[in-house]
């Protein structure tokens, strides 16, 4: 089992760009989310998604969008990178509604 | 709605000494309460979780926290540090029946001092 993964570890991006960052997780897991975490601010959830082919918005949505295709994919897009997106980018996933997050390595993600 | 306040965003202790790391919660609801460990360049780790069986939780490398409703708290403890126990700390909460969402403190920095 290789858990949760994250494509790609490091990102540069210019103002303007866009990019989508990919998580993977080969648990079977129904529940997955995608966090930033920057200095002081602990962890803020983007989006989330309770099954394959949903998407919810979390406390910090804007800027960013979301796809579940797949039971085991959830990828985040940046459409138009700006320099607050500069982050580090974590992505979650958890079999139900009693159990605990696994979490991915994590994508350090600049934008100049 | 459900939220966690960590006191203290750095803690220094050294080798050997008691590690205490707060942990307050809010909720309307029995939550379930979790605490995570981020050790530089990697992602969080699961360091043991309350889902309301026993108050008092035994997690991984020796750590355990006391879930008390009176003080609405989880607090983290280890008798005795480890220079290994060097990390970022967080708590977490959620709603065990309608939760989709994990609610995360700010983090606590733990330094151990040789």
């Amino acid at each position: 089992n290789a858990g949760v993964t994250q494509t790609p570890k490091f990102r540069v991006l210019k103002t303007g760009q866009s990019m989508t960052l990919l998580c993977a997780q080969d648990m079977n897991h129904e529940y997955m989310y995608w966090y930033r975490q920057d200095p002081g601010m602990g962890l803020r959830l983007i989006h989330y998604s309770v099954g394959e082919g949903t998407t919810a918005k979390g406390e910090v949505p804007d800027g960013y969008n979301v796809s579940r295709l797949k039971k085991q994919n959830f990828l985040l897009g940046l459409e138009s990178a700006a320099p607050s997106q500069t982050s580090v980018y974590f992505c979650a996933s958890r079999p139900g509604l009693h159990n605990e997050q696994f979490f991915g390595p994590g994508t350090r993600l600049t934008v100049l | 709605a459900q939220s966690v306040t960590q006191l203290g965003s750095h803690v220094s202790v050294s080798e050997g000494a008691l590690v205490l790391l707060r942990c307050n919660y809010s909720s309307s609801v029995p939550p379930y309460l979790f605490w995570y460990v981020q050790y530089p360049n990697q992602g969080l780790q699961l360091l043991l979780k309350y889902t309301s069986a026993a108050t008092l939780v035994k997690g991984i490398n020796g750590f355990e926290a006391e879930f008390k409703k009176s003080e609405t708290s989880f607090h983290l403890t280890k008798p005795s540090a480890h220079m290994s126990d060097a990390a970022e700390y967080f708590c977490a909460v959620i709603s065990p029946n309608t939760g989709n969402q994990f609610y995360f403190g700010t983090g606590t920095s733990l330094t151990v001092i040789p």
